[in-house]
């Protein structure tokens, strides 16, 4: 009954730093994204994925990076961490359109803040 | 490019009373509509999913409808209770490639008082 898992769920960077957020899914669904939520601002599309190897930039990629090597994970790397990324981020999975249900999962989030 | 709006931002109710939540959006080629809770410092619940074709979906005291081809939907909430409390979702799916992600509103946030 796992659903969606995201490891943080809080994580304080410094300025400059790295740092990979983790995804994983155990309901075989091809389709996995990554948001970011931030007051006021509702929830920003960074990057999403369609099935393994493939990935594709959303809204707001500037500043991150992804992998999708196998359907269950789908890591979010942010590199030379900025204050602007201060966030939460959220990741979802979902079956393809062509499925028919494509109700989307969500993972509990990861709070980070850079300073 | 698809926008979804959420009115109102915030509604404050007493225990009890029926509710309606609303949600538009501009471009009517939707694949779904899905309404989310969310509560404090938590994920998102997926509530209720409507498909393009259908015109309303139930679960117990919500009820949600949709509207395509004016671009709206509503959440309808029976007999509020405190537990009610949260901020809701809206998000719509179009057909495919980029346009098949979730577009989200910014919410409406709702607190039901005893």
């Amino acid at each position: 009954n796992a659903g969606v898992t995201q490891t943080p769920k809080f994580r304080i960077l410094k300025i400059g730093q790295s740092m990979t957020l983790q995804c994983t899914q155990d309901m075989n669904h091809n389709y996995m994204y990554w948001y970011r939520q931030d007051p006021g601002m509702g929830l920003k599309l960074i990057y999403y994925s369609v099935g393994a190897g493939i990935t594709d930039k959303g809204e707001v990629p500037n500043g991150y990076n992804v992998s999708r090597s196998t359907t269950e994970d789908f890591p979010l790397r942010l590199e030379l961490a900025a204050p602007s990324q201060t966030s939460v981020y959220f990741c979802a999975s979902s079956l393809r359109i062509t499925s028919g249900n494509t109700e989307a999962f969500f993972g509990q989030g990861t709070r980070l803040t850079v300073v | 490019k698809q926008e979804v709006t959420q009115i109102p931002a915030a509604l404050s109710v007493p225990e009890g009373e029926n509710l309606v939540l609303n949600c538009s959006f501009t471009d009517s080629a939707i694949y779904n509509l899905q309404w989310f809770r969310q509560d404090p410092g938590k994920g998102l619940t997926s509530l209720l999913l409507i498909q393009s074709s259908q015109r309303e979906q139930t679960s117990g005291r919500l009820n949600a409808s949709l509207d395509k081809s004016s671009g709206r939907s509503t959440l309808y909430i029976a007999a509020s209770q405190p537990g009610d409390s949260a901020t809701y979702l809206c998000a719509v799916r179009g057909y495919g490639g980029s346009q098949g992600n979730l577009i989200f509103g910014k919410g409406t946030k709702l607190s039901v008082k005893p």
